[in-house]
């Protein structure tokens, strides 16, 4: 069984601080994990995926994750927050087929001036 | 690559009428795509698999009748929202799966952009 846990259902930073946004999963087989980025009334764009090589993942807009299976957690980083960056945040659990998809709750990044 | 396109975008209708919602794979075939809605500050709840050349497979709950989804070929699925009622207003995205097998090599996902359905 699959699970994934976004232990934060809202972050606020200010423009070019630090962004972490916290993802814990749970799986019985070794699964990809992805980061989705979604804008208001928009689908859903891939910022990052994890999928058994490099632990370290670099995404798009300067975003990157970490996987790190002792303490089952794949969270979200960015070195400076950007106004553009705010948006809602999914962490998403898969497995290698993409037939059993687990979405997390999402986070909503807020980004101050 | 692996661009997924859906339309429409926003649709407003009458209730008691139907909608169609297309999902379509731009420049990759796809055996299977996937139905979710969205409710305001939700995450997404997977609905419907959708099977080219086959029924549909429903999430438990998902009125099968109210939510016709047919996928007629491998680049494209439609979810039709029967007889909508107010209730039925939401964001609705479908997903797909590149290859004709049916199998990713990494369990990614390309998302459509979403419609917004709103049922006066």
């Amino acid at each position: 069984a699959q699970s994934v846990t976004q232990l934060d259902s809202h972050v606020s930073v200010s423009e070019g601080t630090p962004v972490l946004l916290r993802c814990n999963y749970s799986s019985s087989y070794s699964p990809s994990l992805f980061w989705y980025v979604q804008h208001p009334n928009k689908g859903l764009q891939l910022l990052l995926k994890y999928t058994s090589a490099a632990t370290l993942v670099k995404g798009i807009n300067g975003f990157e994750a970490e996987f790190k299976k002792s303490e089952t957690s794949f969270h979200l980083t960015k070195p400076s927050a950007h106004m553009s960056d705010a948006a809602e945040y999914f962490c998403v659990v898969s497995d290698r087929g993409g037939f059993k998809t687990i979405f997390g709750a999402g986070t909503r990044l807020f980004v101050k001036a | 690559g692996a661009v997924v396109s859906q339309h429409p975008s926003w649709v407003i209708c009458k209730s008691g009428t139907s909608v169609k919602i297309e999902c379509r794979s731009l420049d990759f075939q796809a055996t299977t795509m996937f139905w979710y809605r969205q409710f305001p500050k939700q995450s997404l709840m997977l609905m419907a698999t959708s099977n080219e050349g086959s029924k549909a497979t429903y999430e438990q709950g998902v009125e099968k009748d109210k939510f016709l989804i047919n996928h007629a070929s491998l680049t494209l699925s439609t979810l039709t929202v029967t007889s909508a009622h107010p209730e039925d207003s939401s964001f609705y995205i479908c997903s797909a799966i590149p290859g004709t097998s049916g199998i990713g090599d990494t369990g990614e996902l390309f998302f459509g952009e979403g419609s917004r359905l709103t049922v006066l």
